[in-house]
């Protein structure tokens, strides 16, 4: 049973172009969406993340989008840049606050930027 | 550049021998987290320990493994009689309060055990 669903395993972007980062959630209980980011043999990194009372939220290159009726989360980086070239992950919380600790992840998305 | 500590980097086991993975969360944290990665998969909650407590280990399967995290010393999660499907990636994580409120963990560079 996948609450989270990364649908794209990879993504190929050129430098300079947007890269979108996709992903679907079930559960629409769920109260606050971020985004991680893994590159390899190392652990994963916070990047970025949103609250279910918005749709939006933007840090420098990098903006997540919240679709609320289509339980649908977007990362958008602009302009993309080699050093993106990473594995993305989705993931979610049930329960910010106190219970902010459980993530339900996606299975990544990676994504290859090319000079 | 005091992170989230985890060793050994790589362990390799024998069905039935057990597995011990070590943490030592970032200076200032009380929070400690153990996740799990199976091959093309994410990751997925296993445990929450505070000093000397178990938070909350929901995640966890119900037999052969178990946490600790003593007063003194890294936190520990121990696989007694490991099984092939346990080879995995175990990633610790830690925080000042329990997820900082908005799911922002620091993980460490995590644990690939192979089952042999």
């Amino acid at each position: 049973d996948q609450q989270v669903k990364q649908n794209s395993p990879s993504l190929s972007v050129q430098e300079g172009r947007i890269s979108i980062l996709n992903c679907d959630y079930t559960n629409s209980m769920f109260d606050y969406f971020l985004w991680y980011k893994k590159y390899p043999a190392e652990g994963p990194t916070f990047l970025i993340s949103i609250s279910s009372i918005k749709d939006k939220n933007e840090d420098g290159r990098f903006t997540v989008f919240l679709n609320k009726s289509a339980k649908h989360l977007s990362l958008h980086i602009v302009p993309s840049q080699p050093g993106d070239s990473a594995v993305y992950f989705c993931a979610v919380i049930r329960d910010s606050g106190a219970g902010s600790y459980q993530l339900t992840f996606g299975k990544g998305t990676k994504l290859s930027v090319i000079p | 550049n005091a992170g989230v500590m985890q060793n050994p980097r790589h362990l390799v086991r024998r069905r039935g021998q057990e597995a011990r993975l070590r943490c030592s969360p970032m200076k200032g944290h009380s929070h400690v987290y153990w996740y799990r990665q199976l091959p093309e998969e994410g990751l997925k909650f296993m445990v929450y320990l505070q000093k000397e407590n178990i938070i909350d280990e929901s995640g966890m399967p119900k037999e052969r493994f178990s946490a600790e995290f003593p007063k003194e010393g890294p936190s520990i999660l121990r696989i007694q009689q490991v099984v092939r499907g346990d080879s995995a990636a175990y990633f610790c994580a830690s925080s000042r309060e329990p997820g900082q409120g908005t799911g922002e963990l620091f993980f460490g560079e995590g644990s690939r055990l192979t089952v042999l």
